[in-house]
This record gives structure tokens, C-alpha cells and sequence, in this order.
């Protein structure tokens, strides 16, 4: 049971292109949405979210576009670096009460081809 | 300015051995979760524990798998009598209260390999 998915497993991109990595979740009840980097032997590291109240959070280089109706969020970095190359998380969460468990889904690994 | 510290960053048992599993949550953080990568997987929830209590352990197997966070000390996360399925990458995290859903701050993972 895959509440969130990611899609496409990889991703490559050339150097000052723009990224776009997506994400669909089947729990109409997440209500919270993070995005995930991570690269090899280290944990993940936090980049940016969006609360389901909003359509578009953007941080620098990093927007966030969530679509409710379609149950489908993005994540696009433009300009694309060679340093962005990892693998990205799509997660979710739902109520602020329900504690902070996220649920992943199962990455994509972006590639930023100098 | 430490983060989650987690150890050891690599463990090699055998079949049947235990695996015991330590994470510092960073200071000042008293919420820690522990996720479990499989290969080619994303991170699955484990557990959730604040100091002297289990919150959330709705993610561990029924069998074999603990964790406890003491009131002084670091998280444990026990394994007994490890299967070559429980093969994978253990993370932890730490925030500050409940619902710091603004991204946790995650350790860089112990890296179990069962023989």
C-alpha cells in the first residue's frame, strides 16, 4: 500500500536546466508535504515543504507547486546544478496531532550533467 | 553544535547475533524516529519515542524488534536474532516537539548487513 509514489527513479538534467521531480500520494487525509535530499552513506536533509492550504511554497532555486484535485506535488530547481545531484524524497504527513510520522515515497535520483 | 549522532555507521552480524542500534538526538530535541531503508526502497516509519515513552511504534515488526529512549542516554533500536532480511539502512531522527513537521533533522544512519 504505496501512499506516496515517485514515479520515475531517475532523472537527468544538464547544467543551468531546469529540474522537475513529482510526486502523487493517495492519502487524502496528508495534509503537510516535505521534500528530502540525500546523498550517498548520509541521511536525509530537509529542503523544502508546503502546507495543503497552499498551492506553491518557493525557497531560492527550490519551488514546491502542490495540486490537491490531482493529489500530485512537484518539486523544481531551476537553475539545476551539478551539486543537486542526489536522490530526492517525496514525503507527507497528516494533523499536527497525529504526531510527526512521515511517509516517503521511494525517491528519484537526480542527475545534473555539467 | 552537534546533529543526531547515530552508531556505529556500519554493523556486520550474523544470523541469530543482535544488533543494537544508538542514536543522540540533537540537543535539545526530546522526539526521536527511527525509519529503516530497504535496497531500492524509501524510508519506512519504524517508531517514535519521547523520553520514558513509546508514542508511535505502529511501524516496527511484531517480533524481534525493540526500542527504547531512557531518560538519560541515548535511543536504542534492538534487532534479536537478526534474519538476513533485516538487511538495511536505520535511521534516526530528532525534533523538537510534536508535530515538527518542518523537516526533522535525520542522522547519517547505521548500516546494518547480515551474514
Amino acid at each position: 500500500d504505496q501512499q506516496v509514489k515517485q514515479n520515475s527513479p531517475s532523472l537527468r538534467v544538464q547544467e543551468g536546466r531546469i529540474s522537475i521531480l513529482n510526486c502523487d500520494y493517495t492519502n487524502s487525509m496528508f495534509d503537510y508535504f516535505l521534500w528530502y535530499k540525500k546523498y550517498p552513506a548520509e541521511g536525509p536533509t530537509f529542503l523544502i515543504s508546503i502546507s495543503s492550504i497552499k498551492d506553491k511554497n518557493e525557497d531560492g532555486r527550490f519551488t514546491v507547486f502542490l495540486n490537491k484535485s490531482a493529489k500530485h506535488l512537484s518539486l523544481h530547481i531551476v537553475p539545476s546544478q551539478p551539486g543537486d545531484s542526489a536522490v530526492y524524497f517525496c514525503a507527507a504527513s497528516e494533523g499536527e496531532t497525529s504526531g510527526s510520522r512521515l511517509t516517503f515515497g521511494e525517491g528519484t535520483q537526480l542527475t545534473v550533467n555539467p | 553544535n552537534a546533529g543526531v549522532m547515530q552508531n556505529p555507521r556500519h554493523l556486520v552480524r550474523r544470523r541469530g547475533q543482535e544488533a543494537r542500534l544508538r542514536c543522540s538526538p540533537m540537543k535539545g530535541h526530546s522526539h526521536v524516529y527511527w525509519y529503516r531503508q530497504l535496497p531500492e526502497e524509501g524510508l519506512k516509519f519504524m517508531v517514535y519515542l519521547q523520553k520514558e515513552n513509546i508514542i508511535d511504534e505502529s511501524g516496527m515488526p511484531k517480533e524481534r524488534f525493540s526500542a527504547e529512549f531512557p531518560k538519560e542516554g541515548p535511543s536504542i533500536l534492538r534487532i534479536q536474532q537478526v534474519v538476513r532480511g533485516d538487511s538495511a539502512a536505520y535511521f534516526c531522527a530528532s525534533s523538537p516537539r510534536l508535530g515538527a513537521r518542518k523537516g526533522y533533522t535525520f542522522g547519517s544512519g547505521t548500516r546494518l548487513t547480515v551474514v
